[in-house]
């Protein structure tokens, strides 16, 4: 398994400014995950972070409103920028297990409210 | 277009009863299957996961059983316990396009489950 620090926890921000969202794993890791939950639906994955190169960002997600960084094989920050209301959703980075390469660990998440 | 469903936002049951989690599936690329559970402030903990080689597996009081050519399945809790309340996400897997590596996981949108003492 792997320890996953996420943080802030939790923020209000006013709309048209930005926030980071630090991840720290315990470990090294090739591949991380940024996904995103708005209220009551499920897990969307934003982009898959790989140190060394850009990340790869899924459809609906683009990398000038979610600039995402990977420093090292432990560290990885998520920006949402220029927010609106809209962007209010929990914000999760995870890894990846060894079975299959599939089971994911999770942060605590960064429950991001715009105002 | 939801490939990984979970009709039923919320559930309640007495402690000490069952839990009978679903969730359906369109996918049929699908091979691997995962439940996580989430308490309130937390990121999601894996808790059982099935091949699609298998049609149940077990661990504890968590159930998981598969039923492919129905494209369901479900995770049952046995005896249930009030530490149990919490969101369940299905989550389905299948090889990553162009990736030798993770595999992308899709889930469901969660199901919480209130266990009343």
């Amino acid at each position: 398994s792997a320890v996953i620090s996420q943080k802030p926890s939790r923020d209000i921000c006013q709309r048209g400014t930005s926030l980071t969202i630090q991840c720290q794993v315990d470990s090294q890791v090739t591949m991380m995950f940024w996904y995103r939950q708005q209220p009551g639906q499920s897990l969307t994955l934003i982009a898959t972070a790989n140190q060394g190169s850009e990340a790869t960002y899924e459809s609906g997600f683009v990398i000038d409103k979610f600039p995402i960084s990977r420093p090292n094989l432990t560290f990885s920050t998520l920006t949402v920028s220029n927010m609106s209301p809209e962007d209010s959703s929990i914000y999760l980075c995870s890894v990846r297990g060894a079975v299959l390469n599939t089971e994911a660990f999770f942060g605590q998440g960064t429950r991001l409210t715009v105002v | 277009d939801q490939q990984v469903k979970q009709n039923s936002p919320s559930l309640s049951v007495q402690e000490g009863r069952i839990s009978i989690l679903n969730c359906d599936y369109t996918n049929s690329m699908f091979d691997y299957f995962l439940w996580y559970k989430k308490y309130p402030a937390e990121g999601p903990t894996f808790l059982i996961s099935i091949s699609s080689i298998k049609d149940k597996n077990e661990d504890g009081r968590f159930t998981v059983f598969l039923n492919k050519s129905a494209k369901h399945l479900s995770l049952h809790i046995v005896p249930s316990q009030p530490g149990d309340s919490a969101v369940y996400f299905c989550a389905a897997s299948a090889e990553w396009p162009d990736s030798g590596s993770a595999r992308q996981l899709t889930f469901g949108s969660g199901t919480q489950l209130t266990v009343l003492p």
